[in-house]
This record gives C-alpha cells, sequence and structure tokens, in this order.
C-alpha cells in the first residue's frame, strides 16, 4: 500500500520562508512530485525529484531523502498569490498517488 | 489552446443516471490518468491509459466506473447508476511518453454533483 502525509494547513507571512513537509511510505517508489493548486483550478507542476537532494527553482526548492521517506517543498520570499493548496505526489507504475495536499495562507 | 481540456465543466445529474465525461489530451501525449478529487481532499487515482490500453484499473471504485480512449486521443470515463457520493471533481491529466517518471499535465477538471 501507500500512505502520505503532509500537514493539513500552514499559515505563513508575506515575505517569509516557509517549509512544507511530506513523509511517504510505499512500495515500488520511482519519484515525487509537488504540484500547486488554486482553490478551483487544476493542479500544476512545480518540481520532481528522484535523487536524494535539493533540487532549487526560483524561489521554490524540493528536498528529497530517499532512505527515509521524506521530502519537503521550501518556499522563499512569499507573495500573497502563494496561497494555495500544495500537494505532494509518489509515482509507482506512472501513476501518482497524491497525499490530501497542505493549504498555505499567505497573510500581508 | 494546447492545454488539456474537459467536458462538461459542471454535470448536475440526479441520483441513478449515467453520466460521461469527456477528456481530450494534449496532442502527442500518449499517456492519460484520470484522477478524483472530492471537496478538501487529496487526487484519488482512477484510471490510466498508455495508448488505448489501460494497463493500471486499479483505482476504480467500483464496476459502476469504467472508462476507454480511443485513437490514442480522447477518451471518455462513464459512470453508470450515479450515487450521491460520487460526487467530485473529475481532474483528467496527460503526459509525454518518455523514459522514467512524466510530469502530467491537468485539465480543469468537470465537477460532478448527484442529486
Amino acid at each position: 500500500g501507500q500512505n502520505i502525509d503532509q500537514p493539513t494547513e500552514m499559515t505563513a507571512t508575506e515575505g517569509a520562508i516557509v517549509q512544507i513537509n511530506c513523509t511517504y511510505q510505499t512500495s515500488g517508489f520511482n519519484g515525487l512530485f509537488w504540484y500547486q493548486q488554486h482553490a478551483g483550478e487544476a493542479p500544476t507542476f512545480l518540481s520532481y525529484n528522484v535523487l536524494d537532494g535539493l533540487e532549487e527553482k526560483g524561489r521554490f526548492s524540493s528536498f528529497l531523502s530517499r532512505s527515509k521517506g521524506y521530502s519537503y517543498l521550501l518556499l522563499k520570499e512569499l507573495q500573497m498569490k502563494d496561497s494555495a493548496s500544495y500537494l505532494c505526489a509518489v509515482t509507482r507504475r506512472r501513476a501518482l498517488t497524491f497525499g490530501s495536499g497542505t493549504r498555505l495562507q499567505v497573510q500581508p | 489552446g494546447a492545454g488539456v481540456s474537459q467536458s462538461p465543466s459542471n454535470k448536475v445529474t440526479e441520483k441513478g443516471k449515467d453520466v460521461e465525461l469527456r477528456c481530450d489530451p494534449i496532442s502527442g501525449h500518449t499517456a492519460l490518468y484520470w484522477y478524483r478529487q472530492s471537496l478538501g481532499q487529496g487526487l484519488e487515482f482512477l484510471i490510466y491509459f498508455q495508448g488505448n490500453s489501460a494497463p493500471d484499473k486499479s483505482g476504480l471504485p467500483s464496476d459502476r466506473f469504467s472508462a476507454e480512449r480511443t485513437g490514442g486521443s480522447v477518451s471518455t470515463l462513464t459512470i453508470q447508476r450515479t450515487q450521491q457520493e460520487d460526487s467530485a471533481v473529475y481532474l483528467c491529466a496527460s503526459g509525454p511518453v518518455v523514459a522514467g517518471d512524466n510530469e502530467q499535465f491537468f485539465g480543469p477538471g468537470t465537477r460532478l454533483t448527484v442529486l
């Protein structure tokens, strides 16, 4: 089976840094995706990790530790438009298994 | 546009009726996925197509759910004898065929409400 855990909600301040954690237990793990989903919209791709380490892309970075079954998404210089749900998803046989998502609220 | 499209965007139906949801993937993408998202929940995998065949149907919740894909392009998800618990947003995604994992590009979804 597969089990993916991430916090349900987080609040942060505009301009700050926030780290959203994701832990997973799965067989046949291939890689881990992070998606952003604004309310009422489709998820959009943020990052993909298959090897251990940190992947940086602008204000967003994602980290993976395969041995620990752990990933995090780091958002820097938070903007109000970053208020959204952030979905952690692990891949197995090409399909994605999603966590329930972390709803991030950025406050002024 | 060049993105994934889905129709209808909203569907309201009565319990017991059949519904068909349509997905048009990005041109050239041979992988196609269906997910559903209940209110406030994460995405639940339903079925995956590679070309016209479905190697993984493990997520279909019951035999009332079926899906097909023709011509390696358009896919329809059919729900027979709908129940209120089928109410959700049904999302389709497509991806290119390359070695390893693929980024999946999502459509806007179909919001299904079963009364």
